[in-house]
């Protein structure tokens, strides 16, 4: 079975400054990782993902996250915050990107930009 | 880039009424399609996963008598909440899987909310 554990349920950080948020995973395979964002009653938006190879991933709106394996952790980060990444942010795993297996997600971390 | 309409964004409805959501993948065929649901301040919790031209398979716990699935057709799947409840109250997410080129993966709908009074 897989899990993801979201380590910080609300994170409130000044604008302009540097923001981690942080995403640990428990599998016993390869995994597959993922961030995404969601605005106030809006679906949720896929910030990056991480499927294999480099294990620094770019993501979009400046976010980057990198993939652990001895850690089990994919942090997210972003060295200057904007008031407009005020969101929730979900960490998701997946065991097979290509049989249509669903995601596992953790309970999500609310960012809060303060001006 | 992949694109999926989820329709109604907001609903209210009357408790013993029943309510239908669609999910459509505008660029891309969906051969499975993901129904989510979300309470406030929680994450997405699986109800369902549908493949086109299939039955649904649900997840423990979700009566499939109440959260009726059909995925007709590989760019639309529609969830319909029958005999709504108040504590049926919720955010409903669907996600579809495209699996061609640029539309590999998962892609989300922007969400329903339900309110039943």
């Amino acid at each position: 079975a897989q899990s993801v554990t979201q380590l910080d349920s609300q994170v409130p950080v000044f604008e302009e400054a540097p923001v981690e948020l942080r995403c640990n995973y428990s599998s016993s395979v390869s995994v597959y990782l993922f961030w995404y964002v969601q605005y106030p009653n809006q679906g949720l938006q896929l910030l990056l993902k991480y499927l294999s190879g480099s294990t620094l991933v770019k993501g979009i709106n400046g976010f980057e996250a990198e993939f652990n394996k001895s850690q089990t952790s994919f942090h997210l980060r972003k060295p200057s915050v904007h008031i407009s990444d005020t969101a929730e942010y979900f960490c998701a795993v997946s065991d097979s990107w290509n049989t249509g297996n669903q995601f596992y997600f953790g309970t999500g971390t609310s960012l809060t930009v303060i001006p | 880039g992949a694109v999926v309409s989820q329709h109604p964004s907001r609903v209210i409805c009357k408790s013993g009424t029943s309510v239908k959501i669609e999910c459509r993948s505008l660029d891309f065929q969906a051969t499975t399609m993901f129904w989510y649901r979300q309470f406030p301040k929680q994450s997405l919790m699986l109800m369902a996963t549908s493949n086109e031209g299939s039955k649904a398979t649900y997840e423990q716990g979700v009566e499939k008598d109440k959260f009726l699935i059909n995925h007709a057709s590989l760019t639309l799947s529609t969830l319909t909440v029958t005999s709504a409840h108040p504590e049926d109250s919720s955010f409903y997410i669907c996600s579809a899987r495209g699996v061609t080129g640029a539309n590999y993966g998962y892609t989300f709908g922007s969400g329903t909310r339900l309110t039943v009074v």
